[in-house]
């Protein structure tokens, strides 16, 4: 398997433009998550989907801040209007089914799209 | 803040030492993970204990876990250069949510 895909790796944009941030998914991972990693802040939670349903959202900075599952295997991340304060490594991490009680919830990460909005 | 605190935030030894990073959370938790990142890299996971258990090993990795204290430590033992990295503990809520401390950033000399 590929792994967990992210596209771009890179995006430079400008104030007030809209960017689309996108994820594939590992194969029969059922659980999606987007952390957003700053320096200052650290690893983010910023929402998680579980079965492509939107379980915890509250780490969403703002209205600007969309992410949506359309299917089983990919989710986006959109930004719109984009801010400088939004320049950031944006990662994407799926998990599979968890099993029994207890669980595991190993993540697997993508590379990240490291996006510098001017 | 979402995040727990790890210590030391930074860590440097020589090649063939031992190397210790704590981490401390805040809620009660299903399982506690131990990540790695290396530079410009996405996160990718070493090891995982479980609530009820107090120590793991993986090779040269061995996690404790004190839910009394609500604390984790890695031990990496006979570093290596290739072993300079982020690493990051993770914990997870009941539920399906991973909490990320700040990391502490490992370099090992040779």
């Amino acid at each position: 398997d590929a792994g967990v895909i992210q596209s771009p790796r890179h995006e430079v944009t400008e104030m007030g433009q809209e960017v689309t941030l996108r994820c594939k998914l590992i194969s029969g991972h059922n659980s999606l998550f987007w952390y957003r990693q700053t320096m200052m802040r650290g690893l983010e939670l910023l929402i998680y989907f579980n079965n492509n349903v939107p379980i915890d959202d509250s780490g969403m900075p703002e209205d600007r801040f969309s992410a949506k599952m359309p299917n089983a295997s990919f989710s986006t991340l959109k930004i719109q209007p984009s801010e400088p304060r939004d320049s950031a490594v944006y990662f994407c991490a799926s998990s599979p089914p968890l099993s029994g009680g207890a669980g595991t919830g190993e993540l697997f990460f993508g590379e990240g799209s490291r996006l510098t909005v001017l | 803040s979402q995040q727990g605190e790890e210590d030391p935030q930074a860590l440097s030894i020589q090649e063939g030492e031992n190397a210790t990073m704590n981490c401390s959370y805040k809620t009660s938790i299903n399982n506690l993970q131990w990540y790695r990142q290396n530079s410009g890299r996405g996160l990718v996971h070493l090891i995982l204990i479980r609530s009820n258990e107090r120590e793991k090993h993986s090779g040269r990795l061995r996690v404790t876990l004190d839910t009394s204290k609500k604390s984790s430590s890695l031990l990496i033992t006979a570093s290596r250069a290739a072993d300079t990295a982020s690493y990051f503990c993770a914990s997870r809520e009941y539920g399906n949510k991973l909490v990320f401390g700040a990391g502490t950033i490992l370099r090992v000399k040779s």
